[in-house]
């Protein structure tokens, strides 16, 4: 059965340093999405990618993130200038459609750690 | 501000029996609505989706929504010890560029034996 797939598994970065997740989303899907889960909070979204652009973001999502369709398989998520509250798991997601049939089905997630 | 409401739990109900899980969302404007089951430090797992008023079911699970009520719900019948985790009850708004969900805190099921 495809699957999301995502590396690492695990970064542990510095403070103000950058990282780069990586996704690669179910082959034939559209729809790209970031969401990030501060333990023991709510799954929240950050960004939906579409067509090669951005097609929704949510307040998390500030100038410090970017995302990027580097080739027909990769989505990944930079964050520059890591800060500790950033310490969360990214959970990268992909649907074949959107509208109201659409499931969007989720990667393993990075559990990134800020220092 | 689109809120999706659970109860945290946790939930306990012996093996065998029916778990029942609600949630409740803000948004009219949402379309779509989605349970995803969540094991300890995993990914969310999708395992409902439903997009009209009425009743879904899919094996062991049902999925309900009312719209007018703005209340989803999830049964599971003959539950068993694996369905032990937590539940996120999500709704979908479409964004033009894909759905954007806005999850639930979740809530914990324990079934016990």
């Amino acid at each position: 059965e495809p699957e999301v797939t995502q590396t690492p598994s695990h970064q542990v970065t510095q403070m103000g340093q950058e990282v780069i997740l990586r996704c690669v989303p179910i082959s034939n899907h559209l729809y790209f999405y970031w969401y990030r889960q501060i333990l023991g909070q709510k799954v929240e979204f950050l960004v939906s990618f579409y067509n090669n652009e951005i097609s929704e973001k949510s307040e998390i999502f500030d100038d410090q993130f970017s995302v990027e369709r580097p080739d027909g398989s990769n989505f990944t998520l930079k964050i520059r200038s890591t800060k500790l509250e950033d310490s969360a798991m990214y959970f990268c997601a992909s649907s074949e459609r959107a509208g109201t049939s659409d499931e969007q089905f989720f990667g393993p997630g990075t559990r990134l750690t800020v220092l | 501000q689109k809120e999706v409401e659970q109860n945290s739990g946790p939930l306990s109900v012996p093996e065998g029996a029916i778990a029942s899980l609600n949630c409740t969302y803000s948004d009219r404007g949402s379309q779509s609505f989605f349970w995803y089951r969540q094991y300890s430090g995993k990914s969310p797992e999708l395992i409902m989706s439903i997009y009209s008023n009425g009743d879904k079911e899919d094996g062991r699970f049902t999925a309900q929504l009312n719209k007018a009520s703005q209340y989803v719900s999830l049964l599971i019948r003959d539950s068993q010890p694996s369905d032990s985790a937590t539940y996120l009850c999500a709704a979908g708004y479409f964004t033009g560029g894909g759905n954007k969900l806005t999850f639930g805190t979740g809530t914990q099921l324990k079934v016990e034996l």
